[in-house]
């Protein structure tokens, strides 16, 4: 079975300064990346996605992922955050089938101060 | 467009009480999904719905049951809560169109906060 590690649970940051959040699946077959972020108090959103291609990925908000086969690895960075994105952030994985049936890592909480 | 929208938003319930968690979405699509969200344990899937008529176990299935009642509803059933089910409760669905192609985004509602006593 898939599975999905986020090795920091929390990472703490000041503002403007650049940041790396860290997820490594355990497939070695074909998948499908995701990350998604939780601001307090509410539902997920999806952030980013890795499907084929060019395997680094950017978001509309600054953050990008790079895909990397080999280290099966999907870390999401940001050269410069702001005090907005204080938020969770989840990774997850799923099949390249017929469905979108996600597995979940157990999340990073990132706090940015000022 | 609502989204996924779910109801309650809060709830305390009694060891042993049941009670039906809604689901709605307005966005045609034809997957749904039933969430448990702990603290250190990120998301674990429920059960989902690939299709409208089709319901399937996830990680987690014990103690709950659900019903996809249509296209747009689908619920989640807890019928006799136990401590252990205190937990945020997200709904998701997915457009799940084309047979074969998945890595659709899937779109949450806002959450339950459930209480077992």
């Amino acid at each position: 079975a898939q599975s999905v590690t986020q090795l920091d649970s929390q990472v703490p940051v000041f503002e403007e300064a650049p940041v790396e959040l860290r997820c490594n699946y355990s497939s070695s077959v074909s998948v499908y990346l995701f990350w998604y972020v939780q601001y307090p108090n509410q539902g997920l959103q999806l952030l980013l996605k890795y499907l084929s291609g060019s395997t680094l990925v950017e978001s509309i908000n600054g953050f990008e992922a790079e895909f990397n086969k080999s280290q099966t690895s999907f870390h999401l960075r940001k050269p410069s955050v702001h005090i907005s994105d204080t938020a969770e952030y989840f990774c997850a994985v799923s099949d390249p089938g017929n469905t979108d049936k996600l597995i979940f890592g157990t999340g990073t909480r990132l706090q940015v101060f000022p | 467009n609502a989204g996924v929208t779910q109801t309650p938003k809060f709830q305390v319930l009694k060891t042993g009480q049941s009670m039906t968690l809604q689901c709605a979405q307005d966005m045609n699509h034809n997957s749904m999904y039933w969430y448990r969200q702990d603290p250190g344990m990120g998301l674990r899937l429920i059960y989902y719905s690939a299709s409208e008529g089709t319901t399937d176990k996830g990680e987690v299935p014990n103690g709950y049951n659900v019903s996809r009642l249509n296209k747009r509803e689908f619920s989640l059933r807890l019928e006799s809560a136990a401590p252990s089910q205190t937990s945020v409760y997200f709904c998701a669905s997915s457009e799940s169109r084309l047979a074969g192609r998945g890595g659709n985004e899937q779109f949450f509602g806002p959450g339950t906060r459930l209480t077992v006593l």
